[in-house]
């Protein structure tokens, strides 16, 4: 089976410019969600979505958002870049089952600075 | 609230050498999960074990073995024999209970670990 896939894995953005990055899950899962990760911060849950709905959410501003696909893949958009979003954006897919707490597969990330 | 720590930052050893990753939790939950990942310099997270609050049960895999003691409030990591090829960054996760139905529940990382094993 083939792992969770992102794309780009890197990308050089400038301060107030947008961002979307993508997300492909292992194959028949169908929860996806989004860390990111700084040296600073370390890895922090950014949001989770299962049916193309928002299921959770983590403690970041609006110019963070997400959406999914039917067919389960994701994108990420960040807007009016800042320096401070520098970061891995990983992100991680699940089967997801009504117990929750799966483990999650993480993808390679995406490396964003901006400049 | 929930947070997970990890107190040490970086960790060296020379190949062959056991080496143990602590991992504190705090949660008022009383049904939770906890992980462990690595991360290799590639970046990506591999999972390594999960286990929940009810199976106190210490588990081998290999040379990896983990001592989960709900007393303390630990999920520590032992790597017998280490190899050059441990070496990454190892993070300890616990995984909130989910706000409602059709969600996994985040994972909430402690600061991690990074294991340098030299040859």
């Amino acid at each position: 089976k083939a792992g969770v896939t992102q794309t780009p894995r890197y990308l050089i953005k400038t301060r107030g410019q947008q961002v979307t990055l993508s997300c492909s899950p292992i194959s028949g899962h169908r929860s996806v969600s989004w860390y990111q990760q700084t040296p600073g911060q370390g890895l922090q849950f950014l949001f989770e979505y299962f049916s193309e709905t928002q299921r959770n959410k983590g403690n970041f501003p609006g110019r963070f958002s997400g959406r999914q696909f039917s067919n389960s893949r994701s994108e990420m958009n960040v807007s009016t870049l800042e320096l401070g979003d520098s970061a891995l954006y990983l992100c991680a897919s699940s089967p997801l089952s009504g117990a929750g707490h799966n483990e999650q597969f993480f993808g390679p990330g995406t490396r964003l600075t901006v400049l | 609230a929930q947070k997970v720590t990890q107190a040490q930052t970086e960790i060296s050893v020379v190949e062959k050498e056991d080496v143990t990753l602590d991992c504190v939790y705090e949660t008022r939950d009383t049904t939770y999960y906890l992980f462990w990942y690595k991360q290799p310099p590639s970046g990506e997270l591999v999972f390594l074990i999960r286990r929940n609050s009810f199976d106190e049960q210490n588990e081998i895999s290999g040379r990896y073995s983990w001592n989960f003691q709900k007393s303390t409030s630990s999920f520590n990591f032992t790597i017998t024999a280490s190899q050059v090829v441990d070496s990454a960054v190892y993070f300890c996760a616990l995984s909130e209970a989910p706000p409602r139905g059709g969600s996994q529940g985040n994972l909430i990382f402690g600061k991690g670990t990074k294991l340098s094993v030299k040859p």
